[in-house]
């Protein structure tokens, strides 16, 4: 399996504008987690989703904020509108279970100016 | 609730020296408890794990053994490298949690040739 792919790896832009980061997890696994990772906060968890229903959203920072999971082998996290404080890198992660072994996506670097 | 708390870093060691990140816990349960390692520009990887105290958990020429009566997990490599220069996470999971993955802060180390 070629694992966890998120694109894009790098999003530059402008405030105001829709941003929309896409993750295949790795086929079988039933949890997807969506995660933000800055210098401030460190790793956060901003949803997650078992069998392609939200099971915990509570991490997702303002209504700004919208995952979905239409497939087991789709998700996304989208942006509307951006700002600058969305900085960060976003990591996706999938399991075969809840507990542990979450494997990694490379991760999407979001910049917004 | 349940916390992880981690040795601030950067660590700067030396080729071959011994490696030790502190990493202790609070939690009302029983916990499980992790390592992931994240290489430069990569997502987490799960390192080590260990389920129950006084476990001992390895990979990689690294060892962290689950000390319940001191709530600790302590980070231990007898000989660096430099390829081990990365950030550490230690985290948790338990009941409380709700299974899931409650995250320290992260520790960058750094082994200089």
């Amino acid at each position: 399996d070629a694992g966890v792919i998120q694109s894009p790896r790098h999003e530059v832009t402008e405030m105001g504008q829709e941003v929309t980061l896409r993750c295949k997890p790795i086929s079988g696994h039933d949890y997807l987690f969506w995660y933000r990772q800055t210098m401030m906060r460190g790793l956060e968890l901003l949803i997650y989703f078992n069998n392609n229903v939200p099971i915990d959203d509570s991490g997702m920072p303002e209504d700004r904020f919208s995952a979905k999971m239409p497939n087991a082998s789709f998700s996304t996290l989208k942006i509307q509108p951006s700002e600058p404080r969305d900085s960060a890198v976003y990591f996706c992660a999938s399991s075969r279970r809840s507990v542990t072994e979450a494997f990694f996506g490379q991760g999407t670097r979001l910049t917004v100016v | 609730g349940n916390s992880v708390t981690q040795m601030e870093g950067p660590v700067t060691l030396s080729e071959e020296a011994f490696l030790t990140i502190n990493c202790t816990y609070t939690a009302t349960g029983y916990p499980s408890l992790f390592w992931y390692v994240q290489y430069p520009g990569e997502g987490l990887q799960l390192l080590l794990k260990a389920t129950k105290a006084d476990d001992k958990g390895s990979n990689k020429g690294f060892e962290a053994t689950y000390r319940k009566e001191t709530t600790s997990f302590h980070l231990e490599k007898g000989s660096v490298q430099v390829s081990d220069s990365a950030v550490y996470f230690c985290a948790l999971t338990d009941m409380d949690s709700n299974y899931q993955l409650i995250w320290g802060a992260g520790t960058k180390l750094i082994i200089k040739p």
